[in-house]
């Protein structure tokens, strides 16, 4: 494996549902990052974690749990979701304080939220 | 906040022909990035702009970055269809590595 993957691709989930999204970074970087792309509306940064420390938390409903439990995987852990939560959920990861800080984004996973 | 903003938002070229984007930002930066989304797919990384007066060439697209106006351009040159795509520019602040992205760019290249 190379790059940034996600697992699993799509997933669909009741509100009632309890699921986890995983991210592995196979580039050495120390930062990841999850983001949510909804349809026409601009990609949102929901969480960021530098060293396996979160440093970013923006005002993301308590309903989304993020877990980093080493620099090479991040989960998001989810739970009660709502229909609104339906997104492309993507993952990222970087090198900082070194380097061009530039973001390398894994393929994504499409969640649906019935 | 750091606001970044994107226009045009839809942009319809013929194929052949070149246009301008433009990315504005609300605060300093001294790095910009700019990514291209497939319908469906990831971010793939273009350019990375890391001082004032960057430029950065690939192909038909070239980049630059003006950091005392905060604006970026990317420039198309020769459209072709395999070029339709979303373009999305980020900017982090000076101190920490958010980034914060435009509303991109949706592209359609006509033949």
């Amino acid at each position: 494996e190379t790059g940034v993957t996600q697992t699993p691709r799509h997933l669909v989930m009741g509100m009632t549902n309890k699921k986890s999204l995983k991210c592995e970074q196979h580039l050495g970087h120390n930062a990841m990052y999850w983001y949510k792309q909804s349809a026409k509306k601009p990609l949102e940064l929901m969480f960021v974690y530098n060293f396996k420390e979160q440093t970013e938390n923006n005002s993301v409903p308590s309903r989304f749990s993020p877990e980093c439990p080493n620099s090479s995987h991040l989960f998001l852990h989810l739970h009660t979701l709502q229909p609104e939560d339906s997104a492309l959920y993507l993952c990222a990861s970087s090198q900082v304080w070194q380097g061009s800080y530039e973001q390398y984004f894994g393929p994504g996973t499409r969640l649906t939220v019935t | 906040e750091l606001k970044v903003e994107q226009n045009p938002l839809f942009l319809s070229m013929q194929e052949g022909k070149n246009y301008t984007i433009y990315c504005n930002y609300s605060t300093t930066s001294d790095r910009l990035y700019w990514y291209r989304q497939d319908p469906g797919k990831s971010l793939e990384s273009l350019f990375v702009l890391l001082s004032n007066g960057a430029v950065k060439q690939e192909g038909r697209l070239m980049a630059s970055l003006d950091t005392k106006a905060r604006l970026s351009t990317l420039h198309i040159t020769a459209a072709v269809h395999d070029l339709s795509a979303t373009y999305f520019c980020a900017v982090p602040p000076n101190t920490g590595n958010q980034f914060y992205f435009g509303t991109g760019t949706s592209l359609t290249v006509i033949p």
